[in-house]
């Protein structure tokens, strides 16, 4: 079955710091890749997706690309500001169903 | 995009009630989903909403607890049926936009039974 393992949290930076989150993923064919973010006290936000090999999103300064040879799609952020302090979520879907798995799910704070 | 409202946004239950939450989507939507996300945890599909037929139950999650209702295109009901403390979870409702290309969450619903 479709699965997604996330770095494990939680990280914490210093204002300005470069930020990354693994996320690599088990499945079969050809899936969707998604970015959420659940800031503190709030819902789940769509922060940028992937819809096919060698795709990058790219949102709020935060970018990852969807590499099939090693079924990853890690995000970055070269300058992370406290308002990135949040929960951030790796997931998948199938182009079929759209059922989402979701990885763990990676803490992030960000001190100033 | 989609904006999609639920209600109630939190709520503390009795245990042994039954609480309803509603899924309001502002505009057509193909496919809508219910999630649970329990405290600390990841989220987890419960059911994909089907219009005007029975939901589509993922392993471990049945009807009898989780009755699910879509009678129109932009509508959608999780009923927690029979609640106990283990059932204290956000409970989000997602949607799939018309293009197919994105899927959209609420803000979800805060539950915690005592």
């Amino acid at each position: 079955g479709n699965s997604v393992t996330q770095m494990e949290g939680p990280v914490t930076l210093s204002e300005e710091a470069f930020l990354t989150i693994n996320c690599t993923y088990t499945a079969t064919g050809y899936p969707s890749l998604f970015w959420y973010v659940q800031y503190p006290g709030e819902g789940l936000q769509l922060l940028l997706k992937a819809t096919k090999a060698d795709d990058k999103g790219s949102n709020k300064g935060f970018e990852a690309t969807y590499r099939k040879e090693t079924t990853s799609f890690h995000l970055e952020k070269g300058s992370v500001q406290v308002s990135d302090s949040a929960v951030y979520f790796c997931a998948l879907s199938k182009s079929n169903d759209y059922k989402l798995s979701f990885g763990a799910g990676t803490t992030v704070t960000v001190r100033a | 995009s989609a904006v999609i409202s639920q209600k109630p946004s939190r709520d503390i239950c009795q245990r042994g009630t039954s609480l309803t939450i509603q899924c309001q989507v502002d505009s057509q939507v193909t496919m809508m989903f219910w999630y649970r996300q329990q405290p600390g945890q990841s989220l987890t599909l419960i059911a994909t909403a089907n219009q005007g037929s029975e939901a589509t139950y993922e392993s471990g999650f049945v009807i009898d607890k989780f009755p699910i209702s879509r009678p129109n295109l932009t509508f959608s009901t999780l009923t927690v049926s029979n609640m106990s403390p283990e059932d204290s979870s956000i409970y989000l409702c997602s949607a799939l936009d018309r293009a197919g290309n994105t899927i959209y969450f609420g803000e979800g619903s805060w539950l915690t039974v005592v």
